[in-house]
This record gives structure tokens, C-alpha cells and sequence, in this order.
């Protein structure tokens, strides 16, 4: 089936730090999701894309669909405690299947 | 308004009974989805409804696994003859039609432990 390759799975950051993650594809997806998981929590919906190359910010976080389809990232600027989290991508594919597939997460650490 | 609600929060049952588990979604919202957790991994598609109707029943593991809306809002998931693989978190998400349709919300999720 399809898979999503997430990296890096882990990351230890400096509180004001920017972040960068990013998912990869061997597929073409036409919509990609990023969402956050906290401990004992849901994911939550953070940015939905829908075109190839479209850039899409929600306050310190910007996520940007690639240009091949195959591809997207996510960048958090000037972090801070509370982005502690897992991020995950989420790809839907091509034609009209509506479930999402989910790259494996990127833990966030932000040190003090 | 309020989100997708599942219930139980956390289930433990013994090897080879079976379990329900529920999911509320948001009201409203058309489609419906379920998916399974293993910790240290992302969600993995399990199945999904449009109203009433399964439209994709391809992630279900094997015919242990069921799930039913019929009423085109509230879904059970029933794992029948539970086994100690099936252990993990059973997560639910829903989504409206229109615009954003392809965004999915999802709930708290039931943590089930099969001992």
C-alpha cells in the first residue's frame, strides 16, 4: 500500500528556534494535512493543502504542498513549550478515495 | 459546537470476547472514518462512511472486524473473538461535505487492551 516516509522522527530544539519537518511520497496526493497529537489527546488539524506548490500559513506555522504532489513540509517558527507534540502528515490520494494515509511523526522537544 | 466523542475512553477485555466501540461525530458532518493506532505510529485507515453507507471497508483487518452507521450518525466498531493483537487505539474522525470535506477531525480515541 501506500506510505508516507516522516523525518526526522524525533527532534530536540532550543525554545526560539525554527522547526522544519517534512513527508515524502513514492505517490501522488491530492490534499496533504498536517495535524499535532499530545499526549492522550486526538490529532488536531493544524493546515490542509489542496494544489501542488500552494503555501499555507496559520500563525507561526507555514506548510507548503510540493510541486510534484509527491511531497509536502512543515515549518514552525520562533518555537516555543507549548509545540511540544508529535506532527504528523496525512496524505489523501488521488482519485476519490477520502481516507487519509499518515506518515509515522515527527516528535518535537523544545528545550528551555 | 462539540467534537467527535468516542466512548469508552478505555477498554480491557479478555482474549476472545467481543467488543463495541462508539463514535459521535461532529454533528452535521457526513462522512465518517475509523482507524487504528499502534503507539509510535500514525493513524492507519481502518474504514469509512458516507451517511448510512460503508463506502471503504478495505483497511479492516479481517472479517473479525465490523463497523456500522445506520442511522447515518452515530457508528459502532465491533471487534468480534478479540485477540491480544488487537490491542491499540481505535481513533475515529468525521468530516462535512463542501469545501474542507477532505478534512477529518478527530476524536479522543478508545484505548483497548485485550489480555
Amino acid at each position: 500500500g501506500q506510505q508516507l516516509n516522516q523525518s526526522p522522527q524525533s527532534m530536540f530544539i532550543q525554545e526560539g528556534e525554527d522547526v522544519s519537518m517534512n513527508c515524502t511520497s513514492s505517490s501522488i496526493f491530492n490534499t496533504w494535512l498536517w495535524y499535532k497529537q499530545e499526549p492522550g489527546e486526538g490529532p488536531v488539524l493544524l493546515i490542509a493543502l489542496y494544489k501542488a506548490g500552494e503555501l499555507t500559513s496559520n500563525g507561526r506555522l507555514t506548510a507548503q504542498f510540493g510541486i510534484t504532489r509527491k511531497d509536502s513540509f512543515l515549518n514552525i517558527s520562533a518555537s516555543i513549550p507549548s509545540d511540544v507534540g508529535i506532527y504528523f502528515c496525512a496524505g489523501r490520494p488521488s482519485g476519490s478515495a477520502r481516507q487519509l494515509t499518515f506518515g509515522s511523526g515527527t516528535q518535537l522537544t523544545v528545550l528551555p | 459546537g462539540a467534537g467527535v466523542s468516542q466512548s469508552p475512553r478505555y477498554k480491557v477485555t479478555k482474549r476472545g470476547q467481543d467488543v463495541a466501540l462508539r463514535c459521535d461525530p461532529i454533528s452535521g458532518h457526513v462522512s465518517l472514518y475509523w482507524y487504528r493506532q499502534a503507539l509510535g505510529q500514525g493513524p492507519e485507515f481502518l474504514t469509512y462512511f458516507n451517511y448510512e453507507a460503508q463506502q471503504d471497508k478495505s483497511g479492516l483487518p479481517n472479517d473479525r472486524f465490523s463497523a456500522e452507521r445506520p442511522e447515518g450518525s452515530i457508528s459502532t466498531l465491533t471487534i468480534q473473538r478479540t485477540e491480544q493483537r488487537d490491542s491499540a487505539m481505535y481513533r475515529c474522525a468525521s468530516s462535512s461535505t463542501g469545501g474542507g470535506s477532505y478534512e477529518q477531525y478527530f476524536g479522543p480515541g478508545t484505548r483497548l487492551t485485550v489480555t
